[in-house]
């Protein structure tokens, strides 16, 4: 069964820092990995989704990675800002369970 | 294009009723999915339709059932509602399903007293 781990579970940073989110999954066997925003109450934002055969994946100040054989994503946020504080999750799709399976996010505070 | 939308967005419900909620997929999309999101459990996948047929179902119990109509809209229907069952209900569509960019509706949050 697939299981997906974020660390860490909270973050504070101040404005203009560069930072890294960290997720693992336990099943390499994937066909996808997104990064979804979650503002409180809120629906999910899709952030950037890397395919299995892709190491990276950009849009603008965010960089995600995927090192799939050893189970691991980092998504790198440059120059933070206020507006970026929310929940960051990340998913993997797996062709056998034809689901997304998530984890738990990180919680990230920009400080102005 | 207008994304996913989701009604009601709030709902209050009492223990032992049953409720529906709807989902309309971005235009063109045929897969939609619906997931339960609690501060316990997290983000959970309750079950996936395209072209009308249920194609992938999570682990719960048989009270949470499901739709989709010709138009790829879809409904979740909670039967005989638990105290427990008080979560945002998130559905997500995408073109085809696999291996594509879930785009997620905002949510219908539901209250069970």
């Amino acid at each position: 069964k697939q299981e997906v781990t974020q660390i860490p579970a909270a973050l504070s940073v101040p404005e203009g820092e560069n930072l890294v989110l960290n997720c693992s999954f336990t099943d390499s066997a994937i066909y996808n990995l997104q990064w979804f925003r979650q503002d409180p109450g809120k629906g999910l934002t899709s952030l950037l989704l890397i395919q299995s055969s892709q190491r990276e994946q950009t849009s603008g100040r965010l960089n995600a990675s995927l090192d799939k054989s050893s189970g691991r994503s980092t998504l790198y946020i440059a120059a933070s800002q206020p507006g970026d504080s929310a929940t960051y999750l990340c998913a993997v799709y797996s062709g056998s369970a034809r689901q997304l399976t998530f984890g738990s996010g990180t919680q990230l505070t920009v400080l102005p | 294009k207008a994304g996913v939308t989701q009604t009601p967005r709030y709902l209050i419900k009492t223990r032992g009723q049953q409720v529906t909620l709807s989902c309309s997929p971005i235009s063109g999309h045929r897969s939609v999915s619906w997931y339960q999101q609690t501060p316990g459990q997290g983000l959970q996948f309750l079950f996936e339709y395209f072209s009308e047929t249920q194609r992938n179902k999570g682990n719960f119990p048989g009270r949470f059932s499901g739709r989709q109509f010709s138009n790829s809209r879809s409904e979740m229907n909670v039967s005989t509602l638990e105290l427990g069952d008080s979560a945002l209900y998130l559905c997500a569509s995408s073109f085809q399903g696999d291996q594509e960019t879930q785009y997620f509706g905002p949510g219908t949050r539901l209250l069970v007293l």
